[in-house]
């Protein structure tokens, strides 16, 4: 099976304007999370898409935003670019085999460099 | 609140010893504890992972222990490899997000 894909690899912004991730998770799998990773906080969870509903939402303001279609692939967008907002994004896949049995799987990830 | 610490935050050993890295959580209705491997440049790959009604596992050089009680768990790498080298990360699942450790930098020398 191909792994979770994330497109673009590299972009780089300025401050102000607006971006938006893409990532497909592996086949089969309906749920996709997204990460933001930095130096400074490390792994930081934004938020959770499940059969194309947002399930849970991490501490983040509103200009980060994401959705899930209906083939399982999401996008997620941030809105009014700040300098802080450079980091790895990443979007795990999530294979839910039954009770306990949820397995997290992280593609490359998408650098991002605000200027 | 949930809440990972991870020690040490640098690790260095010789080719061949072992490496031990240990994780303490807060959430007690936490049931999955994953480790994740990240090299430079590439995404977090899963290395293993324990549940709940496990107390250990391991995988050829890795094993992993969890202590409900005390809420710790450990990764321990065996016979430790230059390809070893990497940042490795601890997680716990609370609700539907995975929670993570500040990472350990391994260094394996050769």
């Amino acid at each position: 099976k191909a792994g979770v894909t994330q497109t673009p690899r590299y972009l780089i912004k300025t401050r102000g304007q607006q971006v938006t991730l893409s990532c497909s998770p592996i086949s089969g799998h309906r749920s996709v999370s997204w990460y933001q990773q930095t130096p400074g906080q490390g792994l930081q969870f934004l938020f959770e898409y499940f059969s194309e509903t947002q399930r849970n939402k991490g501490n983040f303001p509103g200009r980060f935003s994401g959705r899930q279609f209906s083939n399982s692939r999401s996008e997620m967008n941030v809105s009014t670019l700040e300098l802080g907002d450079s980091a790895l994004y990443l979007c795990a896949s999530t294979h839910r085999g039954g009770v306990l049995q949820e397995t997290q799987y992280f593609g490359p990830g998408t650098r991002l460099l605000v200027l | 609140g949930e809440n990972v610490e991870q020690h040490p935050s640098t690790l260095s050993v010789q080719e061949g010893d072992s490496a031990v890295i240990k994780c303490t959580y807060s959430d007690s209705a936490s049931n999955y504890f994953p480790w994740y491997k990240q090299e430079l440049g590439k995404g977090p790959q899963l290395i293993i992972d324990i549940r709940s009604n496990v107390g250990e596992k391991k995988d050829q050089r890795i094993a992993v222990t969890l202590n409900k009680t005390a809420k710790h768990f450990s990764l321990h790498i065996t016979e430790t490899q230059p390809e070893d080298s990497a940042v490795y990360f601890c997680a716990q699942r609370g609700g539907n997000k995975l929670v993570f450790g500040a990472g350990t930098i391994l260094r394996v020398k050769s």
